[in-house]
């Protein structure tokens, strides 16, 4: 049972346009949620976080969006970048709990 | 600030065969997370510590595998008796946990290992 859902394995994206990356979970305990950046051979880089008590956080480039009753967040990239073509992975975490749930990923193509 | 550093970074191994990854925190981290990524998966958890106590362990992690952290400080996971199946990345990640701040972790670059 996937409690955090990436629908879609990728996604292709002009250089300059937003790249929008979805995430759905279905266990309401989550409450901290995060996106790693992933390249190959390399361990996941942490990009951004937002907490169930907000519903957006925003740095430079990178937005996070959260809709708790839909249980859905999203992570928008603008403008998107030729670098920024990487497996992205969304993350959870429940309150008290310390391990990381992790979707399946979202491998972005930032095309020039 | 050097980040998390883990050894080796590539392993190719016998079935049968033990093997012992090593994992560097950030310094000052109070916890320690081993993980597991296999092809087209994300990342899956396997054990933590704060500090020299091991809190958590995953169903993942059968009793073939074994973690220490003996200081507080780096970490060792250890598989004996290695699986084709065990072929994977590990991953090691660290956070500092507050009881103020959620926990974020920050990972290392990996240990990919294949188990012929």
């Amino acid at each position: 049972d996937q409690q955090v859902k990436q629908n879609s394995p990728s996604l292709s994206v002009q250089e300059g346009r937003i790249s929008i990356l979805n995430c759905d979970y279905t266990n309401s305990m989550f409450d901290y949620f995060l996106w790693y950046k992933k390249y190959p051979a390399e361990g996941p880089t942490f990009l951004i976080s937002i907490s169930s008590i907000k519903d957006k956080n925003e740095d430079g480039r990178f937005t996070v969006f959260l809709n708790k009753s839909a249980k859905h967040l999203s992570l928008h990239i603008v403008p998107s970048q030729p670098g920024d073509s990487a497996v992205y992975f969304c993350a959870a975490s429940a309150q008290g709990y310390s391990t990381l749930t992790f979707g399946k990923g979202t491998m972005l193509l930032v095309s020039p | 600030d050097t980040g998390v550093s883990q050894d080796p970074r590539h392993k190719i191994t016998k079935r049968g065969q033990n093997v012992t990854f090593r994992c560097d925190p950030i310094s000052e981290h109070n916890r320690l997370y081993w993980y597991r990524q296999t092809l087209g998966q994300g990342p899956e958890f396997l054990t933590y510590f704060q500090n020299e106590a091991q809190l958590e362990k995953s169903r993942l992690l059968s009793d073939r595998f074994s973690a220490e952290r003996p200081k507080g400080s780096f970490s060792t996971l250890e598989i004996q008796r290695t699986e084709q199946g065990d072929s994977a990345m590990y991953l090691c990640a660290s956070s500092s946990r507050t009881s103020r701040t959620p926990d974020t972790q920050y990972f290392g670059p990996g240990t990919r290992l294949t188990v012929l």
